[in-house]
């Protein structure tokens, strides 16, 4: 089975502008997190989606939402980016079952905002 | 609220020497417990998992941790590191009734030299 695939890998975007995301799960996975992870705040969840329906949600403000289509592929967007938003995203994947549940990860993209 | 702490920020080694990575945590439900690897530039990798039963838990590359419930703690260990072992190692906890959300430690970066 192919693994879970996050586009694009980098970016670099600048203040006040907004960006999106990409997640595609493992065939068969319905449930998709995000993380994003920084060296002072290290791996944080900012939400969950399952069967297109936003299932948990972290401490994140509101620029920070997410989505999930009907073939279980997620988007994260950020609006109105700023400095202290640059970090690698993950996503990972899972049935979604929320029994004995692990979680499989992406190669991440790696935001920079100036 | 569950939350994960992980004794050691960075632990240095010897190759073919045994190493022991530390992870406690806190939690007022039952939890599952899991050990994710990073490699630079690279997504998270499933160690190993503690759903239930036998508390020694067997993973890849040679790695194993136990669960102790009484002192709720989940520490890693390998009897012979090697070179390729030198990585970010993450221990993280989700609650049984919340599986698509992970709460990470801060990570143990393991350099092994030789």
């Amino acid at each position: 089975k192919a693994g879970v695939t996050q586009t694009p890998r980098y970016l670099i975007k600048t203040r006040g502008q907004q960006v999106t995301l990409s997640c595609s799960p493992i065939s068969g996975h319905r449930s998709v997190s995000w993380y994003q992870q920084t060296p002072g705040q290290g791996l944080q969840f900012l939400f969950e989606y399952f069967s297109e329906t936003q299932r948990n949600k972290g401490n994140f403000p509101g620029r920070f939402s997410g989505r999930q289509f009907s073939n279980s592929r997620s988007e994260m967007n950020v609006s109105t980016l700023e400095l202290g938003d640059s970090a690698l995203y993950l996503c990972a994947s899972s049935l979604g079952d929320r029994l004995q549940e692990t979680q499989y990860f992406g190669p991440g993209t790696r935001l920079l905002v100036l | 609220a569950q939350s994960v702490t992980q004794l050691d920020s960075q632990v240095p080694v010897f190759e073919e020497a045994p190493v022991e990575l530390r992870c406690n945590y806190s939690s007022s439900v039952s939890v599952y417990l899991f050990w994710y690897v990073q490699y630079p530039n690279q997504g998270l990798q499933l160690l190993l998992k503690y759903l239930s039963g036998s508390t020694l838990v067997k993973g890849i590359n040679g790695f194993e941790a136990e669960f102790n419930k009484s002192q709720t703690s989940f520490h890693l260990r390998k009897p012979s590191v090697h070179i390729s072992d030198t990585a970010e190692y993450f221990c993280a906890v989700s609650a049984l009734n919340q599986g698509g959300k992970l709460i990470f430690g801060q990570g143990t970066e393991l350099s092994v030299k030789p």
